[in-house]
């Protein structure tokens, strides 16, 4: 059963650069992309974007200038970085695999991190 | 970017009930198109993929269908444990992007 956990500080200052890692258990990273959806206190879904095991990425037009993602095979972990983070940037940050296939839906999912933005 | 609107964003609903909730594409997306279900505190599960295919481990009350651009969520008998927040997503183009949600309460 494959789970995933996000981690990074809890806290970050305006302007600065928030990340974040996933680590991926129970299986192999190998072979599947890896997305970052985050989630305003009590607001909707936003997708940031994926990698792939061999490094290709798609980011959210919306945060595309800010947004780096980066994958670790070896250590089983992805990571993403967004800079010049606002209090905009305030919310609950997931990790998930997307599925191959016909859905690629997002399964599963870790269970969160809150990242606020504050000074 | 794909918009995605869900309709209604709240509504309120009885044990046992049948309830609709309905998702439209700004283009059309195929079958592209997946469920979550996320209860308060916790991480989005997802429920039915590519449109009409039920996730493992979920209840059969849930169903789905649709293609092109309109889709719909059902769950054929409420039950206490369905009282939550729904998403629609579609994954036929990068950004993926999620319907605003649909919040089903008591």
């Amino acid at each position: 059963q494959v789970q995933l956990q996000e981690s990074g500080p809890g806290l970050v200052k305006p302007s600065e650069t928030l990340s974040l890692t996933c680590t991926v258990s129970g299986g192999s990273i190998s072979s599947y992309y890896w997305s970052w959806i985050r989630q305003p206190p009590g607001k909707g879904l936003e997708w940031i974007g994926r990698i792939s095991t061999s490094g290709s990425t798609n980011y959210n037009p919306s945060l595309n200038s800010r947004v780096t993602m980066s994958v670790d095979t070896s250590k089983n972990q992805f990571s993403l970085k967004l800079s010049s983070v606002s209090a905009a940037d305030t919310a609950l940050y997931y990790c998930a695999r997307e599925v191959e296939g016909s859905s690629r839906a997002l399964d599963p999912w870790g269970q969160g991190t809150l990242v606020t933005v504050s000074s | 970017d794909i918009q995605m609107t869900q309709s209604p964003s709240s509504l309120s609903a009885s044990v046992g009930d049948r309830v609709t909730i309905t998702c439209r594409a700004s283009q059309s997306i195929s079958t592209y198109l997946n469920w979550y279900q996320q209860k308060s505190g916790k991480a989005p599960k997802v429920l039915i993929y590519a449109a009409s295919s039920l996730q493992s481990g979920v209840p059969s009350r849930f169903s789905g269908s649709g293609s092109g651009t309109d889709f719909t969520l059902t769950i054929s008998s409420l039950q206490p444990e369905d009282f939550a927040t729904y998403y629609c997503q579609q994954t036929y183009s990068t950004p993926r992007t999620f319907g605003q949600g649909t919040k089903v309460e008591i």
